[in-house]
C-alpha cells in the first residue's frame, strides 16, 4: 500500500498569516496517462470532508484562490494565504492513484 | 445540484451484518466512481471500497471478505453490504463520488 505522510501534524497560525502543509507518498503519484492522483481535503468540525485541489494543483468548485497546492512525484505541498477562522481544521492529502487508495494522517490547523 | 443522503447506520453486536444506503440526486451514480470513506471516533479518514463506473471494485485489508460494495441503477442509490462486524467497525461512513461530493455521514456503532 502506498504510505502518505504529513508535516507537521499540528499548525498554529496567526490570523492572516500563511501556512503550508507538506504530503509526501511512499510511491510516485504520476500515472501513466500523465495525471499525478493527489488530492487535499478540509473537514472542519463536525462536518463532513470537502474538496479543496485535485490532481496536485487544481482547485475545486467554489474554492478560494487563497488555497495552492503544488509539488510533482511524491512531494506535495499545500499553501493557504491569508488564514482566517473559516480555515480552521484538519487537512488530509489523499493518492488514488493505485487501490487502497490512502489518506495521510491529518494536519490540524487552528489560529493563534 | 449534487446530493448525496447516507442512511442505514445503527447499533449493532460483533458479528452482525448491516447495509448502509446512499440516495443519490444530481447526477448518475453508474457514471461516476464511487467510494466509502469511513472515520473511526477521533481518528482519521479510511478508503474501504470504490466502485468504479465500469463496475469494478476494490476494497481496503481491513474490510476484504466481509463489506460488498453495490449500485442499484434503477434507484441512483450506492450500497455498502457489512457483515461479521467488529467492534474496530465501529465509525462514520460516509458515501463519496470520488472525490469532490460528500454524503453527510452515517454512524455505526458495534457494540456488545
Amino acid at each position: 500500500d502506498i504510505v502518505m505522510t504529513q508535516t507537521p501534524l499540528s499548525l498554529s497560525v496567526t490570523p492572516g498569516q500563511s501556512a503550508s502543509i507538506s504530503c509526501k507518498s511512499s510511491q510516485s503519484l504520476l500515472h501513466s496517462d500523465g495525471t499525478t492522483y493527489l488530492y487535499w481535503f478540509l473537514q472542519r468540525a463536525g462536518q463532513s470532508p470537502q474538496l479543496l485541489i485535485y490532481e496536485i494543483s487544481k482547485r475545486f468548485s467554489g474554492v478560494p484562490d487563497r488555497f495552492t497546492g503544488s509539488g510533482s512525484g511524491t512531494d506535495f505541498t499545500l499553501k493557504i494565504s491569508r488564514v482566517g477562522a473559516e480555515d480552521v481544521g484538519v487537512y488530509y492529502c489523499l493518492q488514488s492513484i493505485q487501490p487502497p487508495f490512502t489518506f495521510g494522517p491529518g494536519t490540524k490547523v487552528d489560529l493563534k | 445540484e449534487v446530493q448525496l443522503v447516507d442512511s442505514g447506520g445503527d447499533l449493532v453486536q460483533p458479528g452482525e451484518s448491516l447495509r448502509l444506503s446512499c440516495t443519490a440526486s444530481g447526477f448518475t451514480v453508474s457514471n461516476n466512481s464511487m467510494a466509502w470513506v469511513r472515520q473511526a471516533p477521533g481518528k482519521g479518514l479510511e478508503c474501504i471500497s470504490v466502485m468504479y463506473s465500469g463496475g469494478t471494485t476494490s476494497y481496503g485489508d481491513s474490510v476484504k471478505g466481509r463489506f460488498t460494495i453495490s449500485r442499484d441503477t434503477f434507484k441512483n442509490t450506492l450500497y455498502l453490504q457489512m457483515n461479521s462486524l467488529r467492534t474496530e467497525d465501529t465509525a462514520v461512513y460516509y458515501c463519496v463520488r470520488t472525490w469532490g461530493y460528500w454524503g453527510q455521514g452515517n454512524l455505526v456503532t458495534v457494540s456488545a
